[in-house]
């Protein structure tokens, strides 16, 4: 089975950055596109950025377009998620995510652990 | 963007019982619709895609169904592990895909 493991989260003030990691298992990494889903406290899923398996096509949630960056590195089986501008809403539980499918109408597959960002001074 | 309505957000069932939950779309998603179930701590894992097709290593007690707007997921005889929460997602028009807001299936 596929494993995705996430780090890189932390505690970091209002504005900070925080540049979170997602490893994947399987050598079939770059055929996969990949996910950034986030879960604040008590709260639901919210879906927050997707690239595609060679990165040519990269989406973002309205809430985070313009302040966090997502971006992979096939050859190390990582995703990464740049998030700059931090602020108390985006206090959550991150996960990484894959979708495996060539047509892009799938759900997402396989999840990570997590990482929790906590934005608090 | 296509808003998931799920319901009830909380559902009581003794062990063994019948559970059922139903999610709305607000527009068509033919039948792109998956759901997961979260347990305390734990990441979300995929049960059911294309409304209706268990994933690898799911129970038959689980079954979907439903297209365009309207879809259920059924879980026939509750057992302990059962006991979590259930999201439902579109994943037909996108970005953004949606998750609809959660249903909690307690202990009775």
């Amino acid at each position: 089975e596929v494993q995705l493991v996430e780090s890189g989260g932390g505690l970091v003030e209002p504005g900070g950055s925080l540049r979170l990691s997602c490893e994947v298992s399987e050598s079939t990494f770059s055929t996969y596109s990949m996910n950034w889903v986030r879960q604040a406290p008590g709260k639901g899923l919210e879906w927050v950025s997707s690239i595609s398996d060679n990165s040519g096509n990269i989406f973002y949630a309205a809430s985070v377009k313009g302040r966090f960056t997502v971006s992979r590195d096939n050859a190390k089986k990582s995703l990464y998620l740049q998030m700059n501008s931090l602020r108390a809403e985006d206090t959550a539980v991150y996960y990484c995510a894959s979708r495996i499918c060539s047509t892009g109408v799938c759900p997402f597959a396989y999840w990570g652990q997590g990482t929790l960002v906590t934005v608090s001074s | 963007e296509v808003v998931m309505t799920q319901s009830p957000a909380t559902l009581s069932v003794s062990p063994g019982e019948r559970a059922t939950l139903s999610c709305r779309a607000s527009q068509s998603v033919s039948t792109n619709l998956a759901w997961y179930q979260q347990k305390p701590g734990q990441a979300p894992r995929l049960l059911i895609s294309g409304a209706s097709t268990r994933a690898t290593g799911i129970p038959a007690r689980f079954s979907g169904s439903g297209s365009g707007t309207e879809f259920t997921l059924t879980i026939s005889s509750l057992q302990s592990e059962d006991f979590a929460v259930y999201y439902c997602q579109q994943y037909n028009n996108w970005p953004p895909w949606t998750f609809g807001q959660g249903t909690k299936v307690e202990i009775k």
